[in-house]
Parts: structure tokens; C-alpha cells; sequence
């Protein structure tokens, strides 16, 4: 069966700090990754979808970044986090052939 | 623009209390709406999948339902382990086929 990790599940980091959060899924290969953000009283806002190893699309401009170094990795990045980065963010996927998207457990992030 | 609507924003129903909530969408391009049940510090966690006007859905209490417009999820003789945030989501035709959300409904059944 397929698993999605994702960590760490909670960080505080200071204004202007670099960050990177990690997701990994098991169980399925070439699945499209997603990041989304839920902020409080907001919906989930994507951020990055990738179709494959190298392939990022970015829906909102911000300072952040992602990467997928592997199949079944995908990375969000920053160089300098904004006290607006904080949230609980998510990453998700789907296999190629199927709509549903699976959640990971997500990484609470507080910038102070 | 592609929009997902949910209502109420809260519900407070008391054990055994049916009711619904409900989600209405204008999203291009629809490939499907779906429903997420979400606790406090957790991820969404899928529940269902619904493609085309009048099809329905279940699973224990709660039925899934779609018209042309809008969605409801049915909550029938819900019980305090209900209790979750309840979030749809229609599902775009481009952008990896990634989802577009509602911001859910707040729902709280008492004993």
C-alpha cells in the first residue's frame, strides 16, 4: 500500500531563516506531488505541483521554492522565511491514472 | 475565476441530528468533485469521488451527493466521532490536475 511521509511535523523558525520541508511517498512510482498551504481561516492554497523528476510548476508567487530530486521526493524551500510563510503545510499526491489525492500528515510552521 | 464555496462555514448538531452541508462550485474544466474529512493537526483524508450530475455516494453516515452546481454531503444520525472539519474540493483540468478547496465546514456533534 502507498504512504506518505512528510517532516518535520512542527518547526519555528525565526524571520529571514532558510527553510526545507521533505515529503516522501512509498508504494507508487511517478505519482504527481503536490504542496498546498492552509493557513488559519483559509482554504488549502496550492503552491507547487510536479508531473516528474525536475518538473515544478509554481501557482503563486512567493519566496518560496521546490524541488524533485527523485521520484518519490519532493522538497519545499526558502532562503529567507517571512513571518506570512507560517502554516500547515501539506504535501499531496496521485497516481497517473487516478484523481483521488492522498495527504501526508503535514509540518505545522511557525515563523517568529 | 474558479471558485469552490462551502456552507455553512460552522454546524452544531447534537448527536443523532441529521443535516447537510453543502458545496457549490463554478470550476472550468470540473474533473470531479471531492470530499475530505480533516481533524484538528492533521491531514485531509479522502472520502469520496463523484464525476457526474446525480451520482451519489456512501460510507457509514454520510452520503455524497452532485447536481450540476453544487454538492451536498449528508450527515445522517451523526455521532460525536463526526466531528471534523468537512472540506470539498473541485478538481481543475489543467495545473497537474491539482485541487481547488473550499474552506470547509466546522462541524461539532454533541452528545
Amino acid at each position: 500500500s502507498q504512504t506518505i511521509h512528510q517532516w518535520p511535523a512542527t518547526l519555528v523558525q525565526p524571520v529571514g531563516s532558510p527553510l526545507s520541508l521533505e515529503c516522501t511517498v512509498e508504494g507508487t512510482s511517478n505519482p504527481n506531488l503536490y504542496w498546498y498551504r492552509q493557513a488559519a481561516g483559509r482554504g488549502l492554497q496550492l503552491l507547487f505541483y510536479s508531473v516528474g523528476i525536475g518538473q515544478i510548476s509554481s501557482e503563486v508567487p512567493q519566496n518560496l521554492s521546490a524541488s524533485r530530486p527523485q521520484d518519490r521526493q519532493f522538497i519545499l524551500s526558502s532562503k529567507k522565511l517571512l513571518l506570512s510563510d507560517s502554516g500547515f503545510y501539506l504535501c499531496a499526491w496521485n497516481g497517473q491514472g487516478g484523481y483521488e489525492q492522498y495527504f501526508g500528515p503535514g509540518t505545522r510552521l511557525t515563523v517568529t | 475565476e474558479d471558485q469552490v464555496t462551502q456552507s455553512p462555514e460552522a454546524l452544531r448538531l447534537q448527536e443523532g441530528e441529521s443535516s447537510s452541508l453543502n458545496c457549490s462550485y463554478t470550476v472550468s474544466g470540473l474533473r470531479g468533485l471531492f470530499w475530505y474529512r480533516q481533524d484538528p493537526g492533521k491531514g485531509p483524508e479522502f472520502l469520496f469521488t463523484l464525476y457526474s450530475a446525480g451520482e451519489e455516494k456512501e460510507k457509514e453516515r454520510l452520503k455524497a451527493t452532485l447536481t450540476k452546481k453544487e454538492s451536498f454531503l449528508h450527515i445522517t444520525a451523526p455521532k460525536p466521532e463526526d466531528s471534523a472539519t468537512y472540506l470539498c474540493a473541485g478538481r481543475q483540468g489543467h495545473s497537474g490536475y491539482a485541487l481547488n478547496f473550499g474552506k470547509g465546514t466546522s462541524l461539532l456533534v454533541t452528545p
